[in-house]
Order: C-alpha cells, then structure tokens, then sequence
C-alpha cells in the first residue's frame, strides 16, 4: 500500500472551488509538492513548500496542510485545469520519495 | 530555460539491461539533485531515485536494487540502467531535477518521458 493516498476523483464545476486532499504519517514531518499532469504530457510542478507556486503557475492554485493531511485548492476553476494531480513527499523514513497514486480532477 | 531530454531504447527484450540517458541544456548538472521516475500504463509516479552532480546516489528501497544511477558532468548527463528487466518495468521514464539542493523536496523540471516497452 501506498504511504501517500489520494482520492481517485473529483469533480468541480466551472469556476467553482475544489480540495484535493493528500493523506500519510509522513506529512507530519515533510512538506508536500502537487504535480499537474495532462494527457500525454509531463507533469507539471503546481505548488512547492508550505505554499509555494512556481513562475507561470496561476495563483487560482494554493497549497496547505495540517496534521497527516495536505491539500491542494483550486480556487475558481478553469476547463484547462482538468488533469490528474499527484502529491509527493518523503517517505516516513525520510530517506526517499514518494507518489500518491494521484486525483483526476474533472472540470464540469 | 533548462530543459531536459530522455534518450534510449523504446523496446527492450525482457532479462536485458535497459539504459536511459538525460541530457541537460541550458544550464549546468551542478549543484542539483537529479532523479529519475516512472510511470506504469494507467497508474501513478513512482520514483526510483537520484543522483547528487558530485555522484552521490539514493533509490528507492521498496523497488529491487536492479536500478544504477550516474552522471557525466562534462556531458551534463546523467543516466539510468535497469538491469534484468521484465514486462512489469514496462513503462514512461521520466527524468526531473530536484530542488532539495534549494530546501525544497520537489521536481521543478522534468523531461517528456520515454516510453519503454519491455516485450520479447
């Protein structure tokens, strides 16, 4: 079993506001990052640290966390925002990394 | 920008040796962490480990240590051999730099992946 998990899918209509959540012990200690990834691209590094966002990444993205939990929020949601969302963090161990299986995010 | 590039082999036989290479232009290897990851047809990211510009490595302890990293600094490459492979390593390889070297524990530019098929 993974150590991060994830909801499978969410659904969000256009313009509204949508939470996708990331769960693991190791969130307690380590900061996550969230991925958005398209169909056939790369994924694309969103939200970094406590609440960071690379250039170029609309700041309709925003990033939290608390306890075992890490969120990412989508703030206003647009049709290209439609993608798989993947959250990363160290493992408990600390000594490496780790993927939640990911979030499909559907923009209606 | 620094962008990176995946080279290799699409199709592999399964026991061979898979080798990947990740080439890095406009800007320097040094001074990063790099890493390579994985994603299997339908599934999520899993990461299989990295490497510091200097040659320190780190992998992945859940995945058989069939997996060597290294890196050429005069090339600005770095690369990736999986050895004994079957049809479960079947999948898009992707490399990424990390910015820990930054105090940040993610990857802020990644290749186009690969993919790799592992058939006979």
């Amino acid at each position: 079993s993974s150590e991060l998990t994830q909801d499978p899918a969410v659904s969000v209509a256009l313009g509204q506001t949508v939470r996708i959540t990331c769960q693991g012990d190791s969130l307690r200690n380590y900061d996550a990052s969230w991925y958005q990834q398209k169909p056939g691209q790369a994924p694309l590094l969103v939200i970094y640290g406590k609440n960071n966002r690379p250039s170029g990444i609309p700041d309709r993205f925003s990033g939290s966390s608390s306890g075992n939990t890490a969120s990412l929020t989508i703030t206003g949601a647009q049709a290209e925002d439609e993608a798989d969302y993947h959250c990363n963090s160290r493992a408990s161990s600390g000594n490496h990394y780790v993927f939640a299986t990911g979030t499909k995010v559907t923009v209606l | 920008q620094v962008q990176l590039q995946e080279s290799g082999p699409g199709l592999v036989k399964p026991s061979e040796t898979l080798s990947l290479t990740c080439t890095v232009s406009g800007g320097s290897i040094r001074n990063y962490y790099w890493s390579w990851i994985r994603q299997s047809p339908g599934k999520g990211l899993e990461w299989i480990g990295y490497i510091y510009y200097s040659g320190g490595t780190n992998y992945n302890p859940s995945l058989k240590s069939r997996f060597t990293i290294s890196v050429d600094t005069s090339k600005n490459q770095f690369s990736l051999k999986l050895s004994s492979v079957t049809a479960a390593d079947t999948a898009v390889y992707y490399c990424a730099r990390e910015l820990a070297s930054s105090g940040y524990d993610a990857f802020d530019i990644w290749g186009q992946g690969t993919v790799v098929t592992v058939s006979s």
